[in-house]
């Protein structure tokens, strides 16, 4: 997807390690948002930021911290990764704050052991 | 639970037949928008339609929105074997001027065009 990738793409860890996912942007959007999927729930955010060194709690985010410490640079980590937080996370970004579409990324699989 | 709520779950259509997606929600809405997933990709935005605002179209989209029932509806028209896919509403409740909106998304509907 133009101008936000993640990385990486796939990644298989072991339950109780710690794990980051990278989102990034070109684009110089001010808000950027982590999404993750899982059959039977859509897509349900974690964190979300809307500036450098600005973020918030999404509706699941136990267990998820989040830094962007540069606008094109969303990081999110899992603590102490669980077999719960196995599935499909997504990145995206936005113009905000008015009413505008998002961006996604392309996703990373995760898995956890 | 998830502010917006998809139905069908699943529909499978011929080519060329029309396609609705219908969404209801349970809060009061600033816009609502509509996205497409291929299998194993991102969400693509296709529209956004205001609180304030009936109906909508973009090509051969067609979204109406009722806020009176909490719901809208997605119309594809004309539809083709590329328009497989899944499609999920998402509601904004509200924007903050700092923090900016927060999109709530639906289980999606799965929709399959047969050749």
């Amino acid at each position: 997807d133009a101008g936000i990738t993640q990385s990486p793409r796939h990644k298989v860890t072991e339950t109780g390690t710690p794990v980051t996912l990278r989102c990034h942007q070109t684009e110089n959007h001010r808000y950027m948002y982590w999404y993750r999927q899982d059959p039977g729930h859509g897509l349900r955010l974690i964190h979300y930021s809307y500036g450098v060194k600005d973020t918030d709690k999404g509706e699941v985010s136990d267990g998820y911290s989040v830094s962007r410490s540069k606008t094109e640079d969303f990081l999110l980590t899992l603590e102490s990764a669980t077999s719960s937080q196995t599935s499909v996370y997504f990145c995206a970004i936005s113009w905000g704050p008015g009413p505008r579409g998002y961006t996604f990324g392309s996703g990373t699989r995760l898995t956890v052991v | 639970s998830q502010q917006g709520e998809e139905d069908p779950q699943a529909l499978s259509i011929q080519e060329g037949e029309n396609a609705t997606m219908n969404c209801s929600y349970k809060t009061s809405i600033n816009n609502l928008q509509w996205y497409r997933q291929n299998s194993g990709r991102g969400l693509v935005h296709l529209i956004l339609i205001r609180s304030n605002e009936r109906e909508k179209h973009s090509g051969r989209l067609r979204v109406t929105l009722d806020t009176s029932k909490k719901s809208s509806s997605l119309l594809i028209t004309a539809s083709r074997a590329a328009d497989t896919a899944s499609y999920f509403c998402a509601t904004d409740v509200g924007v903050k001027e700092t923090s900016g909106s927060r999109l709530t998304f639906g289980e999606g509907t799965q929709l399959t065009v047969n050749p």
